[in-house]
């Protein structure tokens, strides 16, 4: 069975401080995404991560994709409240005649104290 | 990337009734998927939507449950049937262009069953 697993379910940081989320799955994968979601909103775009070794940064945000690993790291450097939110991982499997479909992961709810 | 509604943007039902939810998007695209996601958790996929064919849903999924109609390339639906309480979720319509790299999400549809 198909599993994409995030560790940990849960953080509380405080500012300024850094932490780094991951993004475990269990299938062949090249493909990975990481997306927002604030709470009773939809889902917000973050990271298109498309081959091994693919690093993205964005404002405190950096994210990095080892397929060999099947691993991906969702890194926050000096948090600040703002980021405070539910991040997901997904990752895109063969589905139908060449396209693709993705597998969320748990999820990780991210608070920043002030 | 695409700009996705949907209606209604809640609602509150009677159990043993249905619900319709509607899913625009503002091109033509190949895939549209509908996903849950019950309160706290992450989402799950439900079905898959192509023009012209029937969707494939996935596993812990029915078509009796989850009709979804495919009319043409801008526009989904997906009915909630016999409702009961466990279907208290928000639904949420996702789409992605033929050989496009990200899924795009639409507002979701927040539904309580009493």
């Amino acid at each position: 069975e198909l599993k994409v697993e995030q560790n940990p379910l849960f953080l509380s940081m405080q500012e300024g401080k850094n932490y780094t989320i991951y993004c475990n799955y269990s299938t062949t994968s090249d493909r990975l995404y990481w997306y927002r979601q604030d709470p009773g909103k939809s889902l917000e775009s973050l990271f298109v991560l498309l081959s091994n070794g693919a690093v993205k940064q964005e404002g405190r945000l950096m994210a990095s994709l080892d397929t060999k690993a099947r691993l991906s790291t969702l890194h926050i450097t000096a948090a600040v409240h703002d980021l405070s939110a539910t991040y997901f991982c997904a990752v895109d499997i063969p589905f139908l005649s060449g396209t693709y479909k993705y597998i969320f992961g748990t999820g990780t709810r991210l608070k920043v104290l002030a | 990337s695409a700009v996705i509604s949907q209606k209604p943007s809640r609602d509150i039902c009677q159990r043993g009734t249905s619900l319709t939810i509607q899913c625009q998007v503002d091109s033509q695209v190949t895939m549209m998927f509908w996903y849950r996601q019950q309160p706290g958790q992450s989402l799950t996929l439900i079905a898959t939507a192509n023009q012209g064919s029937e969707a494939t849903y996935e596993s812990g999924f029915v078509i009796d449950k989850f009709p979804i109609s495919r009319p043409n390339l801008t526009f989904s639906t997906l009915t909630v049937s016999n409702m009961s309480p466990e279907d208290s979720s928000i639904y949420l319509c996702s789409v992605r262009a033929q050989g496009g790299e990200t899924q795009y999400f639409g507002p979701g549809t927040r539904l309580l069953v009493l």
